[in-house]
């Protein structure tokens, strides 16, 4: 079992919908969970870090859900420069190292 | 906020050429910096993580006699993929972070082309 599972995708919306995915995670000691997002043939960029309170930036909203293992994230009124694919990045308790997720891509059309 | 630089951000060379990617912390030191690899429609792969004044740490399947790595400072580690080959080529990109359990952050990432 993959340590970060995502769907895949891809999500396609109309300008000013919302949409939403989730992202499972199978190591229990994972301590600190981010959302990144990657445009096609560039490096991921960090998009916001997710507390355990769950946490809001602008339109975007990520929670974390430590019992079931799984964190969100949702996307309001969403403009075409939100299509891209958005990565669910975990890692352990004192650990440099992240576990990434395979992608969910996002598409917004006009 | 911290920032990563990576070069050369795109190379195109001839089978058999080594190349070198150098990786640079601009404004914090990064004991630990780490070097992915991701290939089309796919997600970032670890290759390895780097350690200022030590051995390069190897992720499984991963050859250190091909992918070399030096993290000589605080602020920059290098990968050199040696005798590079058609199926070397591949967008790496390193990343670190200035403290543990703080986002990461990505170089530009390196676009290799073998030819």
């Amino acid at each position: 079992r993959k340590e970060v599972e995502q769907d895949p995708g891809p999500f396609n919306v109309p300008e000013g919908a919302t949409v939403a995915f989730n992202c499972t995670y199978s190591n229990s000691a994972s301590q600190s969970f981010f959302w990144y997002r990657q445009d096609c043939r560039k490096e991921p960029k960090l998009l916001m870090s997710v507390y355990s309170s769950g946490n809001e930036d602008g339109r975007f909203t990520a929670q974390l859900n430590r019992a079931s293992q799984y964190i969100s994230l949702l996307i309001r009124d969403s403009k075409l420069s939100d299509s891209a694919t958005y990565l669910c990045v975990v890692n352990r308790r004192g650990d440099y190292k992240l576990s990434f997720g395979a992608g969910t891509t996002v598409t917004v059309r006009a | 906020g911290a920032v990563v630089s990576q070069h050369p951000s795109w190379v195109i060379c001839k089978s058999g050429t080594s190349v070198k990617i150098e990786c640079r912390s601009l404004d914090f030191q990064a004991t630990t910096m780490f070097w992915y690899r991701q290939f089309p429609k796919q997600s970032l792969m670890l290759m390895a993580t780097s350690n200022e004044g030590s051995k390069a740490t190897y992720e499984q399947g991963v050859e250190k006699d091909k992918f070399l790595i030096n993290h000589a400072s605080l602020t920059l580690s290098t990968l050199t993929v040696t005798s590079a080959h058609p199926e070397d080529s591949s967008f790496y990109i390193c990343s670190a972070a200035d403290r543990v359990n703080q986002p990461q952050h990505f170089g530009d990432g390196t676009r290799l082309s073998i030819l």
